[in-house]
């Protein structure tokens, strides 16, 4: 079953800790997004990854950090200096062939600072 | 700058009430428009991707329509079911694989 899997689906963190999201992929994508989603906002775009071992900054990555190994993979680190991070986190992948293909969203993890 | 406003933020309809949600964006150099479908607690669903002015596509009881300005989700005949919120999203030339979100419309639709 090909998709985008996303955990922990709940995450709480204590103030001053870095916690890492994690999000796997199947769809042998060679593009991956993460989003962050606030109540009566769009979504925003952290970082993004259009090919392994290459990242960049979206409109609001301080705060945020990444790394992109494997294909597969893209794991989003919250350190400390995220100072609001509670939130819904979304990852997204596409091909990354196209000029406009279609990214497709992983479940999301609700992250909640304590 | 590239923007997306999609109007209203809420829509409450009676089952079998037709109805539209509108995009509208600026953005140079349009790649493609995107519709997707949220359900509380989830990751949004893709739709449709729309890419030029005068392009429509259907899905059931959805049919997405595009002009140069705007984009519309026209809902006909709504069921319960598609009780939910829905996205628009663009790319511009400017933002090779970025998608500029709007907020959202959530729509109701009663029995």
């Amino acid at each position: 079953d090909g998709g985008i899997t996303q955990s922990p689906k709940y995450l709480f963190r204590k103030e001053g800790q870095n916690v890492t999201l994690s999000c796997e992929q199947n769809l042998n994508h060679d593009a991956m997004y993460w989003y962050r989603q606030d109540p009566g906002q769009g979504l925003r775009l952290i970082y993004y990854s259009q090919i392994v071992n290459d990242f960049q900054k979206g409109d609001i990555a301080e705060g945020y950090s990444v790394s992109r190994e494997k294909k597969e993979s893209f794991p989003l680190t919250v350190t400390s200096a995220q100072k609001n991070p509670t939130a819904f986190y979304l990852c997204a992948s596409s091909s990354g062939q196209a000029a406009a293909d279609t990214q497709y969203f992983g479940p999301g993890t609700r992250l909640t600072v304590l | 700058e590239d923007q997306v406003t999609q109007s209203p933020e809420a829509l409450r309809l009676q089952e079998g009430e037709s109805s539209s949600l509108n995009c509208s964006y600026t953005v140079s150099g349009l790649r493609g428009l995107f519709w997707y479908r949220q359900d509380p607690g989830k990751g949004p669903e893709f739709l449709f991707t729309l890419y030029s002015a005068g392009e429509e596509k259907e899905k059931e009881r959805l049919k997405a329509t595009l002009t140069k300005k705007e984009s519309f989700l026209h809902i006909t005949a709504p069921k319960p079911e598609d009780s939910a919120t829905y996205l628009c999203a663009v790319q511009g030339a400017s933002n090779t694989g970025k998608l500029i979100f709007g907020q959202g419309t959530t729509l109701q639709v009663k029995p």
